[in-house]
């Protein structure tokens, strides 16, 4: 069965850029997209289509996708922005999630 | 504005039975796939399944773990989602969210309801 793999933390300094990988075999012949969950949440979509950003998801938020890792791309982390990120894709008709990483601001 | 109401979590016995529902408005409910998501208590987000509109043949997918065991159905004329989960086993225990698939965005979940915790339990 077909498998993403996130790292299960990342850390990053307030104002710096943060870079979530997920990786999956030929992940870039899919499309990705990822979900930002706070604790007590539920999630919310961030980047659908690889690299689009739903409306009102702040223009800091950026995606790409390319070989096997789809990678969320977040600048000028804000305090605000930690949270667990899932990346997604479909298998067929089935909907894959990665592990989820944990973002922690610091 | 769209919303998605979860109901119907509870505990139950492993070998039990239990009804979700989702209801649904703020948008034509008919012609949106719909899917639901669990989570575990402190694990990761699982797909568990979805269903597609009726005017794309009404059809429905299930990840291995639940297939033969969950049912999705959908009753258009209530904007209401279901999960019938029968066989319930510990490994159930989780909150299920449910979630339109945004036709225009990919498929992915754009809206999502605030959950319902299903506990499984003797």
């Amino acid at each position: 069965s077909y498998e993403l793999t996130q790292p299960p933390s990342v850390s990053v300094s307030p104002g710096q850029t943060a870079s979530i990988t997920c990786s999956g075999d030929k992940l870039g012949n899919k499309y990705a997209c990822w979900y930002q969950q706070k604790p007590g949440q539920s999630p919310v979509l961030v980047i659908y289509q690889n690299a689009k950003r739903p409306s009102g998801i702040p223009e800091r938020f950026s995606g790409s996708n390319s070989g096997n890792t789809a990678t969320l791309t977040i600048s000028g982390t804000q305090a605000m922005d930690e949270a667990d990120y899932y990346c997604q894709a479909w298998d067929s008709s089935i909907v894959i999630f990665g592990g989820g990483t944990k973002l922690t601001v610091l | 504005e769209v919303q998605l109401v979860e109901s119907g979590g509870g505990l139950v016995k492993p070998g039990g039975s239990l009804r979700l529902s989702c209801a649904a408005s703020g948008f034509t409910f008919s012609n949106a796939w719909m899917s639901w998501v669990r989570q575990a208590p402190g694990k990761g987000l699982e797909w568990v399944g979805r269903i597609k509109s009726k005017t794309d043949g009404g059809t429905t997918d299930y990840a291995a773990p639940v297939k033969g065991r969950f049912t999705i159905s959908r009753d258009d004329s209530k904007n209401t989602l279901y999960l019938q989960m029968n066989s319930l086993r510990a490994e159930d225990t989780a909150v299920y969210f449910c979630a339109r698939e945004g036709m225009l965005l990919g498929n992915a979940a754009d809206y999502w309801g605030q959950g319902t915790l299903v506990t499984v339990s003797s």
